[in-house]
């Protein structure tokens, strides 16, 4: 069976630090991947998606990037962290074909301080 | 363009009472339609999905949905309300064609009171 999996759980990072957050899905190949946002009391942003390794599609502007080095890993970082980039982020995958059906991990919460 | 109404951010209810959670959506194209649930800190979890066939879909912890085409609704249920379905409930349509997207609504936190 597939697994998606995110870390950490929670991070604290200083106004200006670096970022990085990892997610890998096992048990599938050639998944497509996103990256979500949750701010408080809010919806969900798509901030990135990839449907293959290299190939990175950018939702909105903003202070962060995103990289798929190998088929089923999926990073997103940051040079410098800004208070507005707190928030729950989500990493998601779906099977190649045509319904799209989302699998969500665990998340991170970042505390931007 | 695709998009996804639902309506009411909040919604109580009391525990053994039905829950209905609206969802309206507007696509060019006969949609593929979604619910998940999100409890506290973590992340959503699929509760349905309706594709093709069949317009009331049962899901998972008794929940259903029905897809009504001339409203372009599709309602999420459940006639007896739990205290462990407190949580964030998104309905989602996928986007059109080849596009690789979900569009989701803004959410529905539900309360259940004792």
């Amino acid at each position: 069976s597939q697994t998606i999996h995110q870390w950490p759980a929670t991070l604290v990072q200083p106004v200006g630090s670096p970022l990085s957050l990892e997610c890998t899905v096992e048990g599938t190949s050639n998944p497509n991947l996103y990256w979500y946002r949750q701010a408080a009391g809010r919806g969900l942003q798509l901030l990135f998606y990839s449907v293959g390794i290299g190939q990175i599609s950018s939702e909105v502007p903003q202070n962060l990037s995103a990289s798929r080095p190998q088929d089923r890993q999926f990073i997103l970082s940051s040079k410098k962290l800004l208070l507005s980039d707190s928030g729950f982020y989500l990493c998601a995958w779906s099977a190649s074909g045509d319904l799209n059906i989302q699998y969500f991990g665990a998340g991170t919460r970042l505390s931007v301080l | 363009a695709q998009s996804v109404t639902q309506l009411g951010s909040h919604v109580s209810v009391s525990e053994g009472a039905l829950v209905l959670l609206r969802c309206n959506y507007s696509s060019s194209v006969p949609p593929y339609l979604f619910w998940y649930v999100q409890y506290p800190n973590q992340g959503l979890q699929l509760l349905l999905k309706y594709t093709t066939g069949a317009t009331l879909v049962k899901g998972i912890n008794g929940f259903e949905a029905e897809f009504k085409k001339s409203e372009t609704s599709f309602h999420l249920t459940k006639p007896s309300a739990h205290m462990s379905d407190a949580a964030e409930y998104f309905c989602a349509v996928k986007g059109a064609g080849n596009n690789r997207k979900l569009i989701w609504g803004l959410g529905t936190s539900l309360a259940v009171n004792p």
